[in-house]
């Protein structure tokens, strides 16, 4: 069964570097996104992504925050210069259409630990 | 605004016993509501889902129905299984839209 895959699934940082997550959606969605849960509280949506660019974002996606498709299968998310409080958990999604009613796929997860 | 509120966890059951997750939500139109499901080390995995009101969902034992007159979306089932340990997520998403509210998620844990 095809799956949405996510590297790595734990990352620890330094407050202030640059970290890179990735995320290989499956192959023939078009539509891509990135959610967070900090611990204890709720899964929060940043973004969405269609036809290499952002078609929607939340009040958390901020400048220090981008997303990018390098290639043909990737879809990262790139936070420039980490904060304590972006240790979270972070899950990257795809679907076929931008209406989530249908069903979105997500992967498992990176934790990112900023220290 | 939209946001979704479930029960709080952890939940811990014996086997065959009957569950229920409670959900409720705000919105500001007509939702779509959902449960996921990430089981230990995967994916949240979209459990079942129901589109409008008094609609129930169905998959896998499990069951929620859409009650618009009390904004709740409970999860159900008749009896668990030490496979369904798991965490449970309610979400919805406006119509039109492309963004989920989820909960907070609830950790069920089922033991034989």
């Amino acid at each position: 069964e095809p799956e949405v895959t996510q590297t790595p699934s734990h990352q620890v940082t330094q407050m202030g570097q640059e970290v890179i997550l990735r995320c290989v959606p499956i192959s023939n969605h078009l539509y891509f996104y990135w959610y967070r849960q900090i611990l204890g509280q709720k899964v929060e949506f940043l973004v969405s992504f269609y036809n290499n660019e952002i078609s929607e974002k939340s009040e958390i996606f901020d400048d220090q925050f981008s997303v990018e498709r390098p290639d043909g299968s990737n879809f990262t998310l790139k936070i420039r210069s980490t904060k304590l409080e972006d240790s979270a958990m972070y899950f990257c999604a795809s679907s076929e259409s931008p209406r989530m009613n249908t069903e979105a796929f997500f992967g498992q997860g990176t934790r990112l630990t900023v220290v | 605004g939209n946001s979704v509120t479930q029960m709080e966890g952890p939940v811990t059951l014996s086997e065959e016993a009957f569950l229920t997750i409670n959900c409720t939500y705000t919105a500001t139109g007509y939702p779509s509501l959902f449960w996921y499901v990430q089981y230990p080390g995967e994916g949240l995995q979209l459990l079942l889902k129901a589109t409008k009101a008094d609609d129930k969902g169905s998959n896998k034992g499990f069951e929620a129905t859409y009650r618009k007159e009390t904004t709740s979306f409970h999860l159900e089932k008749g009896s668990v299984q030490v496979s369904d340990s798991a965490v449970y997520f309610c979400a919805l998403v406006e119509r039109g839209a492309n963004n989920l509210f989820f909960g907070t998620g609830t950790r069920l844990t089922v033991i034989p």
